[in-house]
């Protein structure tokens, strides 16, 4: 399996604009995790599904983050609109009802 | 505050036994973590151990965890170059993958 994917990997974009990072887990995997990671706050759990269902999302900012699981092969996480106070580097996990969470490579989001 | 409280450097010489300790507050966790992040990657889970072990050994790591106090370390034996990197030590809150992490340990290994 080649793991979590995640795309992209690096996204710039202005503020005010809409965003979109893409997770793709482990394949047969059934919770799904995300993740940010800054400087200031260091990693914090934004939101996790559980077969495809939204489970707890309290660590979502604001309004502006959504998270939408479609189907167990794919998640997207949007701000809209973002603002500089958004970069950091985004990572998605999955596990399968096992302690291992296994985390993607990130996306590096720099809101200008 | 920080619900996991971690050193946030360590330098070791190669060669030498590195050992990267961690403090948590939760005492309901069920499992904990070590993580290893690399520069520019993502998160690799390093070991686990559920809180009601003591120790756990896995090649050249070894985890001990002391539920009293609520003490977590991670030793490495024999380190080399490569193991220079950020290590997380992490607790679940009420789910597996659910994780807390604390702010990391910068691991300095030098020749």
């Amino acid at each position: 399996d080649a793991g979590v994917i995640q795309s992209p990997r690096h996204e710039v974009t202005e503020m005010g604009q809409e965003v979109t990072l893409r997770c793709k887990p482990i394949s047969g995997h059934n919770s799904l995790f995300w993740y940010r990671q800054t400087m200031m706050r260091g990693l914090e759990l934004l939101i996790y599904f559980n077969n495809n269902v939204p489970i707890d999302d309290s660590g979502m900012p604001e309004d502006r983050f959504s998270a939408k699981m479609p189907n167990a092969s794919f998640s997207t996480l949007k701000i809209q609109p973002s603002e500089p106070r958004d970069s950091a580097v985004y990572f998605c996990a999955s596990s399968l009802d096992t302690p291992e969470a296994f985390f993607g490579q990130g996306t590096r989001l720099t809101v200008v | 505050g920080e619900d996991v409280e971690q050193s946030l450097f360590l330098s070791v010489r190669e060669g030498d036994s590195s050992v990267i300790n961690c403090t948590y507050t939760d005492s309901s966790s069920t499992y904990l973590y070590w993580y290893k992040q690399e520069p520019g990657a993502g998160l690799q889970l390093l070991t686990y151990i559920f809180s009601n072990m003591d120790m756990k050994q896995d090649q050249r790591l070894t985890v001990l965890l002391n539920k009293k106090d609520k003490h977590l370390s991670l030793r490495i034996a024999d380190t080399q170059t490569g193991d220079s990197a950020i290590y997380f030590c992490a607790e679940t809150l009420d789910s597996w993958g659910k994780l807390q992490f604390g702010a990391g340990t910068q691991v300095v290994v030098t020749p």
